[in-house]
């Protein structure tokens, strides 16, 4: 079974530019997840869709941040425009069904953006 | 609101030593609980995860996690540290339909 793909894997961009990451979920996992993982610290979670739908995106930073996901299948994310700030790995993860129940997240392997 | 705990951002065992990273959680509601590991450029995969029953977990690569509902505690163990045990690892908690995880800690195994 083919796990979560992510691409690109590195990505340097100057502040003020934009930037798209892409994910895609597990065959047949009908929910995803973006995490923006800061050094030093842990995952946290910025998006979260059922299907094509969205369930819960309260800490993603919607001025500059926006996320889709046509089809219920892969996903973008998109940063416009960055900042220094945004400097981070951004993890996909899909699971079969969503968060508060016992199914695993299975994570990609993520994607480092670097913001000059 | 949920909240996890891991303390020490830093652990070093020496090679057949028994490990042992701690971590608390608060959550408003039965809580799932989970470690992940994070090796370097990689992302996290799970290494065990409660949910209900049994309160002692077993996971793989000789990992297990014990569910104390009156310490609010979730502590992964593992009897003897092999160096390929050195990675990162996360604790997290599933309250209700959102994952908060924590800061995470660095294991080194000293050979």
């Amino acid at each position: 079974e083919a796990g979560v793909a992510q691409s690109p894997r590195y990505k340097i961009i100057e502040k003020r530019q934009s930037v798209a990451f892409w994910c895609n979920p597990i065959s047949g996992h009908a929910t995803l997840y973006w995490y923006q993982q800061i050094l030093g610290q842990g995952p946290k979670l910025l998006i979260q869709f059922q299907n094509n739908g969205v369930v819960d995106d309260s800490q993603l930073p919607k001025d500059r941040f926006s996320a889709e996901r046509l089809k219920g299948v892969d996903s973008t994310l998109k940063i416009q425009p960055a900042k220094l700030e945004d400097s981070a790995v951004y993890l996909c993860a899909s699971s079969l069904a969503p968060s508060g129940t016992t199914d695993t997240q299975y994570f990609g392997p993520g994607t480092r953006l670097t913001v000059l | 609101a949920q909240s996890v705990t891991q303390l020490g951002s830093h652990v070093s065992v020496s090679e057949g030593a028994l490990v042992l990273l701690r971590c608390n959680y608060s959550s408003s509601v039965p809580p799932y609980l989970f470690w992940y590991v994070q090796y370097p450029n990689q992302g996290l995969q799970l290494l065990l995860k409660y949910t209900t029953g049994a309160t002692l977990v077993k996971g793989i690569n000789g990992f297990e996690a014990e569910f104390k509902k009156s310490e609010t505690s979730f502590h992964l163990t593992k009897p003897s540290a092999h160096m390929s045990d050195a990675a990162e690892y996360f604790c997290a908690v599933d309250g209700y339909q959102k994952v908060t995880f924590g800061t995470g800690t660095k294991l080194q195994v000293i050979p």
